[in-house]
């Protein structure tokens, strides 16, 4: 099973502020590799497709970058309703799997 | 709009079944590959199985091989998760998703609103 190890697993920053989010894989997943946002209570939603096509109607200061087993998610300017939980997923192999999380605060 | 609905969640004490269900809406149905992903309590997301969009290929994960058989009916635009001899360990809120592409396994768009699991005696 390909293994998806993301950090941080939590992160405060302050609203207008730049976050990161890595995800790192366990062998080369080319760019199958996918983010989600999860408010609490709430189902999933694809944020980021193929590591960094944005899906549509989903706002620009969300990216994604990175291949092979490195990848990254960004928000530019950290707005309120961005407080959520951020998923990456890979789809190079089966068994689909998901990093642990990031649950992202404000500060 | 593409909408799936899951219902079929409850209490069920170890070693008995149950039998989620997913309605789509929206789309054509049969041209999908459709998951289950679930999510236990304060925890992060578990992929469970696909289904292709006619039915003739499924996978699962290991965690649940042998006890849950992914199913689906597309002249009644309904998916389907049959599980047995549950564990405590499955507890959970059970997703169905819709797979993002016609071609292949790939990501998960959009997702029902969950419906929870709870194995305990």
């Amino acid at each position: 099973d390909i293994q998806m190890t993301q950090s941080p697993s939590s992160l405060s920053a302050s609203v207008g502020g730049r976050v990161t989010i890595t995800c790192q894989a366990s062998q080369d997943i080319s760019n199958y590799l996918n983010w989600y946002q999860q408010k609490p209570g709430k189902a999933p939603k694809l944020l980021i497709y193929d590591a960094s096509n944005l899906e549509t109607g989903v706002p620009s200061r969300f990216s994604g970058s990175g291949s092979g087993t490195d990848f990254t998610f960004t928000i530019s300017s950290l707005q309120p309703e961005d407080i959520a939980t951020y998923y990456c997923q890979q789809y190079d192999n089966l068994p689909l799997t998901f990093g642990g999380g990031t649950k992202v605060e404000i500060k | 709009q593409v909408q799936l609905v899951e219902s079929g969640g409850g209490v069920v004490q170890p070693g008995r079944s149950l039998r989620l269900s997913c309605a789509a809406s929206g789309f054509t149905f049969s041209s999908y590959s459709m998951h289950w992903v679930r999510q236990a309590p304060g925890k992060g997301l578990e992929w469970v199985a696909v289904i292709s969009n006619d039915g003739s290929n499924k996978y699962y994960a290991d965690s649940v091989k042998g006890r849950f058989t992914i199913s689906r009916d597309n002249s009644k635009n309904t998916l389907y998760l049959q599980m047995n001899s549950l564990r405590a360990e499955d507890t959970a809120v059970y997703f169905c998703a819709r797979d993002g592409t016609v071609i292949t396994v790939s990501w998960f768009d959009p997702w029902g609103q969950g419906t929870l699991v709870t194995a305990s005696s």
